[in-house]
C-alpha cells in the first residue's frame, strides 16, 4: 500500500522553464512534508518542506504547494537549470516520526 | 560542519558472511534514523533513535539485522547472515527533534552492499 505516490517516473523540462513534480498521498495523519533532490550514488539532499497549516512555502527557485483537500502537494522550480537533473523525492510524516517517501520522478533539464 | 557520514560507502559480500555499517549524525542531533533504498524506489524507514533509545523497528527489520547507539553519538547497522535480497543502498539521517516541532531529517551519503 503505497501511503506516498509519484505517478510521473520522468519528466523533461527545458533550461529556463518552470519544472512542476507532483506528489499525492492518502494517509491524512499526514501533517509535513518534504522534497528531497538524489543524485546517483549519494544520499538525499533536503530542498524545502511544507507544513499542513500552510498551503505554500517558497525558497528561492523552489516552491512547493499544498492542497490538503486532494491530498495533494507539488514542487515547482522556477527557472530549471541543467543542475537540477536529479531524482525528487516525495516524503511525508504524521503521528509517527520516520518519512514515508514516493517512488521518486526522474528530472532532467536540457539546453 | 560537517554532515552526516557513513562508513564503508560500499561493500562487496559474499552470502552468509556478516557486515556492519556506521553512522556519524550531525553533530547535536538527538535522532539518528536508518533507511534501505533499492533500485526504482524511495527510501524505506528501518528503525531509529532518541539519543541511545531505538523507539521504533520497522517489520522490514528481520531478526539478522541489528542497530545500536551507544552513548548516543554515532549509530551501528548490522547484518549477518547476508542474503543477496539484502543488496541496497542503506541510507542513516539524522535531526533534532524538539517536542512539538517539526523535524527536518538529514541524508548521508550512503552505504551500497552488494552480496554476492
Amino acid at each position: 500500500d503505497q501511503q506516498v505516490k509519484q505517478n510521473s517516473p520522468s519528466l523533461s523540462v527545458q533550461e529556463g522553464r518552470i519544472s512542476i513534480l507532483n506528489c499525492d498521498y492518502t494517509n491524512s495523519m499526514f501533517d509535513y512534508f518534504l522534497w528531497y533532490k538524489k543524485y546517483p550514488a549519494e544520499g538525499p539532499t533536503f530542498l524545502i518542506s511544507i507544513s499542513s497549516i500552510k498551503d505554500k512555502n517558497e525558497d528561492g527557485r523552489f516552491t512547493v504547494f499544498l492542497n490538503k483537500s486532494a491530498k495533494h502537494l507539488s514542487l515547482h522550480i522556477v527557472p530549471s537549470q541543467p543542475g537540477d537533473s536529479a531524482v525528487y523525492f516525495c516524503a511525508a510524516t504524521g503521528n509517527t516520526d520516520k518519512l514515508i517517501f514516493g517512488t521518486g520522478t526522474r528530472l532532467q533539464v536540457f539546453p | 560542519d560537517t554532515g552526516v557520514s557513513q562508513d564503508p560507502r560500499h561493500k562487496i559480500t559474499k552470502r552468509g558472511q556478516n557486515v556492519t555499517f556506521r553512522c556519524d549524525p550531525i553533530s547535536e542531533h538527538n535522532r539518528l534514523y536508518w533507511y534501505r533504498q533499492t533500485l526504482g524506489q524511495g527510501p524505506e524507514f528501518l528503525t531509529y533513535f532518541q539519543n541511545e533509545a531505538q523507539l521504533e523497528k520497522s517489520r522490514l527489520l528481520s531478526d539478522r539485522f541489528s542497530a545500536e547507539r551507544p552513548k548516543g553519538s554515532f549509530s551501528t547497522l548490522e547484518i549477518q547472515r547476508t542474503e543477496q535480497g539484502d543488496s541496497a543502498m542503506y541510507l542513516c539521517a539524522s535531526s533534532s527533534f524538539l517536542s512539538g516541532d517539526q523535524e527536518t531529517q538529514y541524508f548521508g551519503p550512503g552505504t551500497r552492499l552488494l552480496v554476492l
